[in-house]
């Protein structure tokens, strides 16, 4: 069984450059969510879908982040411009059930975001 | 305060004892926590989730609830260098799917 793919799972690039973060979910999890992990912060919660639908977003840091879920089996975490304090491990994890907290998440391997 | 709290560690214990993970929550309305556990360089993965009060135990893992208290505790008995990783606890504080302790750092002394 394929687990939650990201793309890519390396990404460096310059201050001001856009970057895309790509998720495919398990198939047949209705819940998606979109992570940030740093050294500092922790892991922290930036966005979560179920079915297709933004349900929570008050974790996306300011303007520059956007995420979007146009199907069942893809979402993208976008950060246009990127700055050097974005740099982190980015995680998507996908879930089923009705109420996502209370079933288990699986994880993606992880997108490290290097801005230079 | 945060909402899940961890001590970051690290927990250093000897091979075959018991390590004790503790973490400690704000919201009184959370229902359920989940313990993830992750090595370097790696996702989480799912050890261990408990709604109830009370003990529930998995082999060697055994979480502890306490919703009085607030506070959630996992302790793995019998501890192996292998279970040297991150231990992240989350919790559902109502107001997200999860919310996740900055992670206690495990290393167990072959």
């Amino acid at each position: 069984d394929a687990g939650v793919i990201q793309s890519p799972r390396h990404e460096v690039t310059e201050m001001g450059q856009e970057v895309t973060l790509r998720c495919k979910p398990i198939s047949g999890h209705n819940s998606l969510f979109w992570y940030r992990q740093t050294m500092m912060r922790g892991l922290e919660l930036l966005i979560y879908f179920n079915n297709n639908v933004p349900i929570d977003d008050s974790g996306m840091p300011e303007d520059r982040f956007s995420a979007k879920m146009p199907n069942a089996s893809f979402s993208t975490l976008k950060i246009q411009p990127s700055e050097p304090r974005d740099s982190a491990v980015y995680f998507c994890a996908s879930s089923s059930g009705e109420r996502s907290s209370y079933n288990e998440q699986f994880f993606g391997p992880g997108t490290r975001l290097t801005v230079l | 305060q945060k909402e899940v709290e961890q001590n970051s560690g690290p927990l250093s214990v000897p091979e075959g004892a018991i390590a004790s993970l503790n973490c400690t929550y704000s919201d009184r309305g959370s229902q359920s926590f989940f313990w993830y556990r992750q090595y370097s360089g790696k996702s989480p993965e799912l050890i261990m989730f408990i709604y109830s009060n009370g003990d529930k135990e998995d082999g060697r893992f055994t979480a502890q609830l306490n919703k009085a208290s607030q506070y959630v505790s996992l302790l793995i008995r019998d501890s192996q260098p292998s279970d040297s990783a991150t231990y992240l606890c989350g919790g559902d504080t109502g107001r997200r799917a999860l919310t996740f302790g900055s992670g206690t750092r495990l290393q167990v002394q072959p």
